[in-house]
């Protein structure tokens, strides 16, 4: 069966360094990948989302990247961070983004407070 | 984009009764799908339902769709206290690069009072 791993669950981090979130996906080949953001009461935002090894697509234009090393591993990175990057990071796998009955299968979440 | 925009934002009920949930979208869709999320985890999958289905049932879950309304709403019978949680609807959208994606709503989060 397919599962998704993703850590750390929690993170606190002063403005200013660096960030890396990863997350890797078990029992399935070249799924699609996702990133999404959630803010305290607000809906999921998408971030980056991947279809394969290093192909990349950012939805939103900020202060983060992604980057897709090996075919179920995505990460998330920032240089600097800004209080503003301070949510709830979601990764999330489908099976064929060419479809459109795909559902999303979530992680578990990584809650990044930016001090 | 096009969006979900669930109603209501919050919902509190006693166990055993029912819970409505509304979700409004603009555009045409092919799939609407409801996702749950526990608090500080992720979401899980619930239900999909195709434009061209008019209800759906899973479980306790019922799922209605109206494309003339574009809208859909989310009933959960004999509700439980281990219901509490937020639920979201999402819509597909052609991205206009050969796939798809999905937008959710804000949620509804609702509270199941033991």
């Amino acid at each position: 069966s397919q599962t998704i791993h993703q850590w750390p669950a929690t993170l606190v981090q002063p403005v200013g360094s660096p960030l890396s979130l990863e997350c890797t996906v078990e029992g399935t080949s070249n799924p699609n990948l996702y990133w999404y953001r959630q803010a305290a009461g607000r809906g999921l935002q998408l971030l980056f989302y991947s279809v394969g090894i290093g192909q990349i697509s950012s939805e939103v234009p900020q202060n983060l990247s992604a980057s897709r090393p090996q075919d179920r591993q995505f990460i998330l990175s920032s240089k600097k961070l800004l209080l503003s990057d301070s949510g709830f990071y979601l990764c999330a796998w489908s099976g064929n983004r060419d479809r459109a009955d795909e559902k999303l299968f979530f992680g578990s979440g990584t809650q990044l407070s930016v001090l | 984009s096009q969006q979900g925009e669930e109603d209501p934002q919050a919902l509190s009920i006693q166990e055993g009764e029912n819970a409505t949930m509304n979700c409004s979208y603009k555009t045409s869709i092919n799939n609407l799908q409801w996702y749950r999320q526990n608090s500080g985890r992720g979401l899980v999958h619930l239900i999909l339902i195709r434009s061209n289905e008019r209800e759906k049932h899973s479980g306790r879950l019922r799922v209605t769709l109206d494309t003339s309304k574009k809208s859909s709403s989310l009933l959960i019978t004999a509700s439980r206290a281990a219901d509490t949680a937020s639920y979201f609807c999402a819509t597909d959208g052609y991205s206009g690069a050969g796939s798809y994606q999905l937008t959710f709503g804000k949620g509804t989060k609702l509270s199941v009072i033991p």
